[in-house]
């Protein structure tokens, strides 16, 4: 079956720009995840939702950075105003429930470069 | 506050058998996880442990033990394609946000 998709897999954009970033999960996944990997660091959270409530945003950076998810399907994290620190991979994951004993599945990534 | 510590890089020979450790200190403990992630590709889950002792699964062993605050990957028969970076990551509880080492870059030679 179809696994989690991320869109667009590459992103690059001037500072200052805002930019979207999309997540398609897993058909049925209730809980979704945003991850941030910089080279050299490991996987950092940043966000996750149950539904389309997010009951944890403590790992948003900044308030530049904001996600929603609608109909408890797609999510876009949406970062205002880039600044060059901000680019990273960006990673979601989707799993059926937020217990701690679900799997988390991976997108691809969205590569995000800010000049 | 969360730490978890995991060897930068490691190498082994092709056949052989490599034990990947992972030392944690987290404010709450709900499960350990270890993934495989191929460069430039997502993450992929091997295992979770959340009781002590050792989970097989083919060629792949995870071991825990929490009062150590530790736990090993075991790699067995290596093969070229294991080369990869493995991530070691906690679950500290309160929906499952995981906390991840950065990762431990496995090399496979012949």
């Amino acid at each position: 079956g179809a696994g989690v998709s991320q869109s667009p897999s590459n992103k690059v954009t001037e500072k200052g720009k805002d930019v979207e970033l999309r997540c398609d999960p897993i058909s049925g996944h209730t809980a979704l995840y945003w991850y941030r990997q910089s080279l050299g660091q490991g996987l950092e959270f940043l966000i996750y939702f149950q539904g389309n409530s997010a009951p944890d945003k403590s790992g948003l950076p900044s308030d530049r950075f904001s996600a929603e998810r609608t109909g408890g399907s797609v999510s876009t994290l949406t970062i205002q105003r880039t600044q060059q620190e901000d680019s990273a991979v960006y990673l979601c994951a989707s799993s059926l429930g937020a217990e701690s004993h679900n799997e988390q599945f991976f997108g691809p990534g969205t590569r995000l470069t800010v000049l | 506050g969360q730490n978890i510590d995991q060897p930068t890089e490691m190498t082994a020979t092709e056949g052989a058998i490599v034990q990947i450790n992972c030392t944690y200190q987290t404010s709450g403990f709900n499960g350990l996880f270890w993934y495989q992630q191929h460069a430039g590709e997502a993450p992929t889950f091997l295992s979770y442990n959340v009781l002590d002792g050792l989970e097989e699964k083919g060629r792949f062993s995870s071991f825990l033990s929490r009062s150590k605050g530790y736990s090993y990957l075991l790699l067995k028969e290596l093969q070229m394609k294991d080369s990869a970076s493995y991530l070691c990551a906690v679950s500290p509880g309160g929906g499952n946000k995981l906390t991840f080492g950065t990762g431990t870059q496995l090399k496979v030679e012949l």
